[in-house]
């Protein structure tokens, strides 16, 4: 059953204490994404990779940072940096730039609060 | 740049009624145009896509929507409303072999029994 998978569903975290979210796709896509969502504002574009050992800030990357090791995983590290982390992280794939009309399919997300 | 705006942050409606949701973009460019569906606590499940085919794009769940470039809209409408529909609605835009997606704020629906 191919799809995006995010681990784990909810997070607690303290105050100055980084955290990893995870993200896993077995869908065989080139391109990766990390977005945060808030109530009222829609998604907002944290972090992108296109391709293997590449990867790109979006429109709010500041205290926060990805790496891009494996084509399948792309894990989201949210740093003491982060002001305010409290947020809905969504992870999405889709197969890659110059495919034309890029779709992007969405993990469950993760659910992360800080204490 | 792609932008999108979404008129009404919050939809209800009766059981059996219309569903409208409306969606109206900005673009420099030929948009792709896409709404997605979230349940409580979930990520987003694509519901459908403008490509620039067929205006008019049936989707999932008896959803359709219409891409009209005249007034720079693709609002989503399903014609009997059921609980199940019940979740918050995203359009997005983006163009042609482009990674970045924009979305707008979302339109959360409440149908009445």
């Amino acid at each position: 059953d191919g799809g995006i998978t995010q681990s784990p569903k909810y997070l607690f975290r303290k105050e100055g204490q980084n955290v990893t979210l995870s993200c896993e796709q077995n869908l065989n896509h080139d391109a990766m994404y990390w977005y945060r969502q808030d109530p009222g504002q829609g998604l907002r574009l944290i972090y992108y990779s296109q391709i293997v050992n590449d990867f790109q800030k979006g429109d709010i990357a500041e205290g926060y940072s990805v790496s891009r090791e494996k084509k399948e995983s792309f894990p989201l590290t949210v740093t003491s940096a982060q002001k305010n982390p409290t947020a809905f992280y969504l992870c999405a794939s889709s197969i890659g730039p110059g495919q034309g009309t890029d779709t992007q399919y969405f993990g469950p997300g993760t659910r992360l609060t800080v204490l | 740049a792609q932008s999108v705006t979404q008129l009404g942050s919050h939809v209800s409606v009766s059981e059996g009624a219309l569903v409208l949701l409306r969606c109206n973009y900005s673009s420099s460019v030929p948009p792709y145009l896409f709404w997605y569906v979230q349940y409580p606590n979930q990520g987003l499940q694509l519901l459908l896509k403008y490509t620039s085919a067929a205006t008019l794009v049936k989707g999932i769940n008896g959803f359709e929507a219409e891409f009209k470039k005249s007034e720079t809209s693709f609002h989503l409408t399903k014609p009997s409303a059921h609980m199940s529909d019940a979740a918050e609605y995203f359009c997005a835009v983006t163009r042609f072999n482009d990674y970045k997606l924009s979305f707008g704020a979302g339109t959360t629906v409440t149908v009445r029994a």
